[in-house]
């Protein structure tokens, strides 16, 4: 959807290394949130945040995972150490207050492999 | 807890018949959102149609309707004189309105296939 723009759209890393994926919303969201999707686990919330205040983080796997909304028009998801088993498809949502109501629409995702 | 369930891994439905695809979910709240979710092979989600829990009346998107039967927690998808480029996996996703999370809880998803 326009309006998230995610980047990178694909990354491949070495293990060890690490990852930071972007995500610019439009203005006049309600929240950001950050998904990761894996065959084994499907659609997980990983974190999300409602004026730029992390909300729920409860799904963040472990420290090695961090995520930062410095503005309300960009966030960051950032891994350190990443490791194979963190390779997956991150979105970044938002909500939004349209006509017909509040609803969630998705970035195009970011597809990570870790090597 | 919220959860919901997509009981058909997958479906397959012939060109311009129709298919319903199933989803359960379990709540205690009154007030929620259902949402209806479609990813092509292209791993982007796509919004297919919403449901507000308060309204009686069933959503329709052109080709795409639900069946919502609150009592039963049943959020069913029907899609109408299928098409090729309806061919996704299919996503049912709840939301709850009180208690301020903002969080979808996501069924395990339904890979439709449609036959030409």
């Amino acid at each position: 959807d326009a309006g998230v723009i995610q980047s990178p759209r694909h990354e491949v890393t070495e293990m060890g290394q690490e990852v930071t994926l972007r995500c610019k919303p439009i203005s006049g969201h309600n929240s950001l949130f950050w998904y990761r999707q894996t065959m084994m686990r499907g659609l997980e919330l990983l974190i999300y945040f409602n004026n730029n205040v992390p909300i729920d983080d409860s799904g963040m796997p472990e420290d090695r995972f961090s995520a930062k909304m410095p503005n309300a028009s960009f966030s960051t998801l950032k891994i350190q150490p990443s490791e194979p088993r963190d390779s997956a498809v991150y979105f970044c949502a938002i909500s939004f207050e349209g006509f017909s109501g509040n609803t969630i629409y998705f970035g195009e995702g970011s597809w990570l492999t870790v090597v | 807890a919220q959860t919901v369930t997509q009981s058909q891994p997958e479906m397959s439905v012939q060109e311009a018949e129709t298919v319903t695809l199933s989803c359960t979910y379990d709540t205690s709240e009154s007030d929620y959102y259902l949402f209806w979710y479609k990813q092509p092979p292209s791993r982007q989600m796509i919004l297919v149609i919403r449901q507000e829990a308060y309204k009686q009346q069933n959503a329709t998107e052109n080709r795409f309707s639900v069946n919502f039967q609150k009592a039963a927690k049943s959020f069913s998808l029907k899609i109408s004189d299928s098409q090729l480029g309806d061919a996704a996996m299919y996503f049912c996703a709840y939301r709850s309105i009180l208690g301020g999370s903002e969080k979808l809880v996501f069924g395990k998803g339904t890979k439709l296939t449609v036959n030409p």
